[in-house]
């Protein structure tokens, strides 16, 4: 079963400040997305990571991938209030035959001005 | 594009009635996958389809639940009867199998109380 674990799980800071928001998974995998959710809000898309050693970035968000040690990091440079939201990683396992997708439990960000 | 769209956006029932949630995935694209949202077990996927067929329901919780896609551009997920453990927010998403990313494109969400 494929397990996908963020941390940290909540996550204060304030703004200005450089943090990273990691995720491990427990299989094989060669698809990571990150997805971001703004309270009452559905899941919109922020990166696609399709191959070991991708890297994505938009704006003050980059996302990289390491499929060696099944580790995923949304970095976030000089944190703004505007960013406050769920973020959630989400792999889509190797080999076919499983199309969805194992969400992470999210990371609650609040960025405090 | 609309997005994907869902229906209703709120429902409130008691327990022991049917639900019925409503989906119209993306034009073009040949999945379509079902996911609830709670605190406390976060996204979970329930069912999806690929090409209207049903291709994994083993998230489904138990019987009380099913899944239909008639056509390729209608789905419904159907609690009967349904419990107050079945309050959550309901996703319907949507995706093209191809080459590139398969980004999965979410709708809006059905907020389900059971009173």
């Amino acid at each position: 079963e494929l397990k996908v674990e963020q941390n940290p799980l909540f996550l204060s800071m304030q703004e200005g400040k450089n943090y990273t928001i990691y995720c491990n998974y427990s299989t094989t995998s060669d698809r990571l997305y990150w997805y971001r959710q703004d309270p009452g809000k559905s899941l919109e898309s922020l990166f696609v990571l399709l191959s070991n050693g991708a890297v994505k970035q938009e704006g003050r968000l980059m996302a990289s991938l390491d499929t060696k040690a099944r580790l995923s990091t949304l970095h976030i440079t000089a944190a703004v209030h505007d960013l406050s939201a769920t973020y959630f990683c989400a792999v889509l396992l190797s080999g076919g035959g499983a199309d969805g997708l194992t969400f992470g439990k999210g990371t609650h960000l609040i960025i405090q001005p | 594009d609309a997005g994907v769209i869902q229906s209703p956006r709120h429902e409130v029932t008691e327990m022991g009635q049917e639900v019925t949630l409503r989906c119209k995935p993306i034009s073009g694209h040949d999945y379509l996958f079902w996911y609830r949202q709670t605190m406390m077990r976060g996204l979970e996927l329930l069912i999806y389809f690929n090409n209207n067929v049903p291709i994994d329901d083993s998230g489904m919780p138990e019987d009380r639940f099913s899944a239909k896609m008639p056509n390729a551009s209608f789905s419904t997920l159907k609690i009967q009867p349904s419990e107050p453990r079945d309050s959550a927010v309901y996703f319907c998403a949507s995706s093209r199998r191809g080459r590139e990313s398969e980004k999965l494109f979410f709708g809006s969400g059905t907020q389900l109380s059971v009173l």
